[in-house]
């Protein structure tokens, strides 16, 4: 089965740090892009980040720029995003997401159940 | 503020047909594909259509989509209540260099 599955939210504190993890299964992770997407609750849907298959290229929205960084380990099949620098508007469900192929970047089709970040004193 | 902009809300009857507009800019839609999700309550979201009019394996035909210029469009017809969700467009930001999407639209099958 395809399948992805995030770990790694929690509580933490306004300036904090946290790494949050997507574990890849039933497909081959290194032919994909990989991306990760956030929803603050009650709120839509908010891009936070890209890697390219062979993690050569990163991108970044405007809103984490130097304080999120995107990685990913095609031999363990994870990707990772290293949150820093944490405020309380980064509260929200983080998703991770497949992108179609190794060169779409805006059409994902399997999508994590999800990873609560929430970000208070 | 959304990159992309959509109509918070729609609704129709069951059995209608309702669209969902998606408007953009040159740096957006005008030049990259655009996706549509379906998002139900509590859950991740789907993906229904991609490359502007392409259903994923598993799409039923009542979904369709389609792009002109700068502007995107979500089409349901035979509307059935098990279709309530949020349904948000996206794409990629070629001066951003990133994803962009859309605020959200809530169908509600009345």
């Amino acid at each position: 089965e395809v399948q992805l599955v995030e770990s790694g939210g929690g509580l933490v504190q306004p300036g904090g740090s946290l790494r949050l993890s997507c574990a890849a299964s039933g497909f081959t992770f290194s032919s994909y892009t990989m991306h990760w997407v956030r929803q603050a609750p009650g709120k839509g849907l908010e891009y936070v980040s890209a890697i390219s298959s062979d993690g050569g290229s990163t991108y970044y929205a405007n809103s984490v720029k130097g304080r999120f960084t995107i990685s990913r380990d095609n031999s363990k099949n994870t990707l990772y995003l290293q949150m820093g620098s944490l405020r309380a508007e980064d509260m929200a469900v983080y998703y991770c997401a497949r992108g179609r192929s190794s060169s779409s970047w805006s059409a994902f089709d399997i999508w994590g159940q999800g990873t609560m970040v929430t970000v208070s004193s | 503020q959304s990159v992309l902009t959509q109509p918070p809300s729609v609704s129709a009857a069951p059995g209608q047909k309702v669209t969902i507009s998606c408007s953009g800019s040159s740096s957006n839609i005008g030049s990259n594909s655009v996706s549509w999700y379906q998002q139900l309550p509590g859950t991740a979201p789907k993906l229904l259509i991609y490359e502007n009019n392409k259903r994923p394996s598993g799409i039923p035909d009542r979904f369709s989509g389609s792009k002109s210029g700068t502007s995107a469009t979500l089409g349901i017809t035979g509307l059935q209540t098990g279709d309530e969700a949020d349904y948000y467009c996206g794409t990629w930001d070629s001066s951003l260099s990133a994803g962009v999407f859309g605020g959200g639209t809530k169908l509600t099958v009345l």
